[in-house]
């Protein structure tokens, strides 16, 4: 089965750094998505990790664990445009059919 | 030219009235998906196709139908809409190296 948990809410200010958690239990797992979502519009494409370890992307980086179960993605010197919804999403595949099974996002609001 | 195109973007139909969604795509992809997102739900996959010949049911597929017309199109049924079929829709197509959404279709069935 696939069960992905992730924060609700976070609050964080302009200027400082904040870490998104993900855990998730995906059978044949193939990798891990994260999406940025503002409100009423499309995902957009964040980062792809499959193998353990960091990958830095400008002031975005995502991190995983997979004997953990684990990720999470950190944004630095945040802006008030980084304010939306952060999707997790786990890529598991059973046979020769990979699909993407999203959490409920984790809604980001920067204050000054 | 957007790479993933949703029609309508917006919708508002009556409740038993059957309505279809369409999504085209540039992108040359094989693989194509309807989500729907409801507030504080994420994204749930209503119906997957790995190509022209194959569709198959996700998680919420009870009340929606698709037609996968040829390669680049996908489309999504309502065969008689319901009040909680209210949300937004996504279509979006994949690759080894990922996933492309389109903008999405807000629906209201009232």
């Amino acid at each position: 089965g696939q069960n992905i948990d992730q924060p609700t809410e976070m609050t964080a200010t302009e200027g400082a750094i904040v870490q998104i958690n993900c855990t998730y239990q995906t059978s044949g797992f193939n990798g891990l998505f994260w999406y940025q979502q503002h409100a009423g519009e499309a995902p957009t494409f964040l980062s792809y990790n499959v193998l353990d370890g960091l990958e830095e992307k400008g002031r975005f980086s995502s991190f995983l664990s997979r004997s953990k179960g684990y990720s999470y993605l950190l944004l630095k010197e945040l802006q008030m445009k980084d304010s939306a919804s952060y999707l997790c999403a786990s890529v598991g595949i059973t046979g020769t059919a990979s699909k993407l099974t999203f959490g409920t996002g984790t809604r980001l609001q920067v204050t000054l | 030219d957007a790479d993933v195109t949703q029609t309508p973007r917006n919708r508002i139909t009556k409740t038993g009235k059957r309505i279809m969604l369409e999504c085209s795509q540039t992108k040359g992809h094989d693989r194509m998906y309807w989500y729907r997102q409801d507030p504080g739900l994420g994204l749930q996959l209503i119906y997957y196709s790995f190509d022209v010949k194959d569709i198959n049911k996700g998680e919420i597929s009870d009340g929606y139908s698709v037609s996968r017309q040829a390669q680049a199109k996908f489309s999504l049924s309502l065969e008689s809409a319901i009040p909680n079929q209210t949300a937004l829709y996504f279509c979006a197509t994949s690759d080894e190296r990922g996933y492309t959404f389109g903008s999405g279709t807000r629906l209201t069935v009232v």
